[in-house]
């Protein structure tokens, strides 16, 4: 059974300061990763995904993540934040051995304090 | 211009009640989800479907049932709505199977009562 921890349930920061949201795991085989948004009341939008290549993969609104085959992780990070950055954020696996469906974590809350 | 609509953005229903919840898309998609969103649970994928007139069981089918009657189209029904099945409803599509870019509806809060 595939499964995605994302171990921090609530996020707070400050405008202008560095977030990083962290995604791990634990299934093996090719796997496909990617991050999605939701802001309240609102649908999920996708960030941005990792299949192959370089590690780190850029998303939307300077939205950053990285893959950690050792660590099985695929963490989120953006530099500087900004209110509107203020939603939760989820993690996806995807794997060819777990019949292709999509896993989602459970989310992190982030709030952007002024 | 939203491309996954639902409808109703929300509904109160009474147990064992019939609910039906709306999903239309403009994506020319072939793949079609409902997930349902509890707090501590995520996502969890209820039916999908690739093609019209067919429906699959995800993960946690039980107590509900799909319709694809085209393929801008795919329902989900609560034959006997019960108060655990009281959770936010997330319809998505997408264009090919292990697709990792879904696209969502906005959502149908779901009350039962």
């Amino acid at each position: 059974t595939q499964t995605v921890s994302q171990s921090d349930a609530h996020v707070t920061v400050f405008e202008g300061d560095s977030v990083e949201l962290r995604c791990n795991y634990s299934y093996g085989g090719s796997i496909y990763l990617s991050w999605y948004i939701q802001h309240h009341g609102h649908g999920l939008q996708f960030l941005l995904k990792y299949y192959s290549g370089n590690p780190v993969v850029q998303g939307v609104n300077g939205f950053e993540a990285e893959f950690s085959k050792s660590d099985s992780s695929f963490h989120l990070r953006k530099a500087s934040v900004h209110w509107s950055d203020s939603a939760v954020y989820f993690c996806a696996v995807r794997a060819n051995s777990a019949g292709n469906k999509l896993t989602f974590g459970i989310g992190t809350r982030v709030l952007v304090r002024p | 211009e939203a491309a996954v609509t639902q409808s109703p953005r929300s509904k109160v229903a009474v147990t064992g009640g019939k609910v039906t919840l709306s999903c239309h898309q403009t994506n020319n998609h072939d793949y079609m989800y409902w997930y349902r969103q509890d707090t501590g649970h995520g996502l969890r994928l209820i039916h999908y479907s690739y093609v019209a007139d067919s429906t699959e069981k995800g993960d946690i089918p039980d107590g509900y049932k799909a319709s694809r009657p085209s393929q801008e189209n795919f329902s989900l029904i609560l034959e006997l709505a019960s108060l655990s099945q009281t959770a936010v409803y997330f319809c998505a599509s997408s264009d090919r199977q292990g697709a990792n870019t879904l696209y969502f509806g906005a959502g149908t809060r779901l009350s039962v009562l």
